[in-house]
């Protein structure tokens, strides 16, 4: 089976930099996922990391090691905008759907 | 394109009583999942479909059904309601299976079940 692990919640300034952590067990998978969902809305789409390694994308950027189950989601320059709940989910092998953490609650303060 | 459209926004239904939730996928998209949120519980998968055909069921009493239609459009069915089936239900779409490290989420369905 898989199971996530990240923080339910962190706060931040504006303009700083901000870094969600996300630990996983899981038998094997092809990548993982990020998610950004606001209050209301749809979660939506942010980074696939199908590699260990960085991938950036704006002022947002996604890391993975394989070695140490362990990935994150690192968010520069934070506007208020981000505050948002954030979700980790693994792609696993297999005829196996998505597999989502419980989230990381983003709160950006002044 | 438009995005993936799920009616109705919102449902407040009484306990036994059955719903029906709808999901429009993006066009070109048949692949179709359905997960079901509560808050501080993340994203419960329930169902994946894709050519009409069920590819996979999550952890969900019988009470929880879903089908999907020629035209890629989905509907999950809640039957008996209880009072902890009240969730926000979400409905996401892929090009097809093997996609889905990218999922495209609707709204959602608010469902309150008093």
């Amino acid at each position: 089976g898989q199971s996530l692990e990240q923080p339910s919640e962190v706060t931040a300034v504006e303009g700083a930099i901000v870094q969600i952590n996300c630990t996983y067990q899981t038998s094997g998978f092809y990548g993982l996922s990020w998610y950004q969902q606001h209050d209301g809305g749809a979660p939506t789409f942010l980074s696939y990391n199908a590699l260990d390694g960085l991938e950036e994308t704006g002022r947002f950027s996604s890391f993975l090691s394989r070695s140490d189950s362990y990935g994150y989601l690192l968010l520069q320059e934070l506007q208020m905008k981000d505050s948002a709940s954030y979700f980790c989910a693994v792609y696993p092998s297999g005829n196996t759907p998505l597999v989502f953490g419980k989230g990381t609650r983003l709160s950006v303060i002044a | 394109k438009a995005g993936v459209t799920q009616t109705p926004r919102y449902l407040i239904k009484t306990r036994g009583q059955q719903v029906t939730l709808s999901c429009s996928p993006i066009s070109g998209h048949r692949s179709v999942s359905w997960y079901q949120q509560t808050p501080g519980q993340g994203l419960q998968f329930l169902f994946e479909y894709f050519s009409e055909t069920q590819r996979n069921k999550g952890n969900f009493p019988g009470r929880f059904s879903g089908r999907q239609f020629s035209n890629s459009r989905s509907e999950m069915n809640v039957s008996t309601l209880e009072l902890g089936d009240s969730a926000l239900y979400l409905c996401a779409s892929s090009l097809a299976p093997g996609s889905n490290e990218k999922l495209f989420f609707g709204s959602g369905t608010q469902l309150s079940v008093l």
